[in-house]
């Protein structure tokens, strides 16, 4: 149950695109269609953001997207605002009821 | 409106126990999971343990398993974390949240968390 590898820093210019990555295994990421996705500002609970791979909850923005290909996950944000500006975590379902939440990844705009 | 209150942090001792609750409202409790995230100062997000609707999957993090029980009262929206033997390591903000589904997936609610300190 080790955490879910992402890049540990990501950044952008308003308006631009960016993509966070998150590796998992052939136990975990790789078996399920079942990633999710959580912003979170300082100070906050997270927000989820993306799950099952692909679906947004209600309320949350069309720039914000999912997918999973193989072992690895991927959240795409689109047309990047200054609130988007926060720490981004992957968790995904790993069997046996369990979950995995990856490392983590600071989005600077 | 949908809502979880954690309850029962403190700071504990090495080797002391201590339990946790998590009082839901809004929503009807035993139509879904629900779990316990913890984030330790400065640190990442780490996944504690989950429960599905009736209890029948029951999930540990390798780092708390033997030492924590996970369990909820459908018939008191509630869920509950007992934690023994505390270690210095378990120093967290423990977050409970509800699971999108009766079983698995996303956490689409969470508490504002409640802090457990633990001294050697």
């Amino acid at each position: 149950q080790s955490a879910l590898p992402q890049p540990a820093s990501v950044s952008g210019s308003p308006g631009q695109s960016i993509t966070i990555s998150c590796t998992g295994t052939s136990s975990d990421v790789g078996s399920y269609i079942l990633v999710s996705w959580y912003q979170q500002h300082p100070g906050k609970a997270p927000k989820l953001m993306i799950y099952e791979g692909d679906k947004r909850p209600s309320g949350v923005s069309y720039r914000f997207s999912g997918s999973q290909s193989g072992n690895t996950a991927s959240l795409r944000i689109s047309g990047l605002q200054a609130e988007d500006e926060a720490d981004y975590y992957c968790c995904s379902y790993a069997g046996s009821g369990t979950e995995v939440f990856g490392t983590g990844t600071k989005v600077t705009v | 409106e949908v809502q979880l209150v954690e309850s029962g942090g403190g700071s504990v001792q090495a080797g002391r126990s201590l339990r946790l609750s998590c009082a839901a409202s809004g929503f009807t409790f035993d139509d879904y999971a629900m779990h316990w995230v913890r984030q330790a100062p400065g640190k990442g997000l780490e996944w504690v343990s989950g429960i599905s609707w009736n209890s029948g999957i029951i999930g540990y993090a390798d780092s708390v398993k033997g030492r924590i029980t996970i369990s909820r009262d459908n018939a008191k929206n509630s869920l509950y974390l007992q934690m023994n033997s505390l270690r210095a390591e378990d120093t967290a903000l423990y977050y409970c949240a509800k699971g999108i589904t009766m079983v698995r997936g996303g956490l689409d609610i969470w508490g504002q968390g409640t802090m457990v300190t633990v001294s050697s």
